[in-house]
């Protein structure tokens, strides 16, 4: 099953601009973590935040998390066209199965 | 950082046969490995949850006979589709969890079935 929405589907921009992805969820979380996707290849994780943080930094990333709104923002500074790749977030329930539980993603092409 | 791997990478078949797809992880134990399928253009679904040495646990509407999970160490853990059809085409991934249930996930296989 999908936990929720991400918005935008698809977004376009220009290198050197700012992309920001939102991800909604609908049940209570361990963690939230994002990833990206190269067109037909594997995952790789990009950070992860805790339900008990609000903000996180890795390099040009920055993620946001607010519990209360079921939300997160995944926030890519200074885009390069290597950033072009479909983003999705995962959340982890509280329940500690481990299982992640993904958005419906949003596909990002930088244009050069 | 952990490596996980897939084999085959991609593969052709036909109608009414069966494919095995392994998921390895190279450098740790994983206790637990999860199977994921993916749809052209769409997210990750969330197949089954696979524990080293128990059964499988599918998630709603994911038939257990249609795609067998084997766990058989805590090193590889095998999906078969069995009985293949071309809905069943798609983009076959596999994780597994460390420890500290950090999950890293493999490269994935393509399946297209004719």
């Amino acid at each position: 099953s999908q936990q929720g929405e991400e918005d935008p589907q698809a977004l376009s921009i220009q290198e050197g601009e700012n992309a920001t992805m939102n991800c909604s969820y609908k049940t209570s979380i361990n963690n939230l973590q994002w990833y990206r996707q190269n067109s037909g290849r594997g995952l790789v994780h990009l950070i992860l935040i805790r339900s008990n943080e609000r903000e996180k930094h890795s390099g040009r990333l920055r993620v946001t998390l607010d519990t209360s709104k079921k939300s997160s923002s995944l926030l890519i500074t200074a885009s390069r066209a290597a950033d072009t790749a479909s983003y999705f977030c995962a959340t982890v329930g509280s329940g500690n199965t481990g299982k992640l539980i993904f958005g419906q993603g949003t596909t990002l092409q930088v244009k050069p | 950082g952990a490596v996980v791997s897939q084999h085959p990478s991609w593969v052709i078949c036909k109608s009414g046969t069966s494919v095995k797809i392994e998921c390895r992880s190279l450098d740790f134990q994983a206790t637990t490995m999860f199977w994921y399928r993916q749809f052209p253009k769409q997210s990750l679904m969330l197949m089954a949850t696979s524990n080293e040495g128990s059964k499988a646990t599918y998630e709603q509407g994911v038939e257990k006979d249609k795609f067998l999970i084997n766990h058989a160490s805590l090193t590889l853990s095998t999906l078969t589709v069995t009985s293949a059809h071309p809905e069943d085409s798609s983009f076959y991934i596999c994780s597994a969890t460390g420890l500290a249930h950090e999950q890293y996930f493999g490269p994935g296989t393509r399946l297209t079935v004719t």
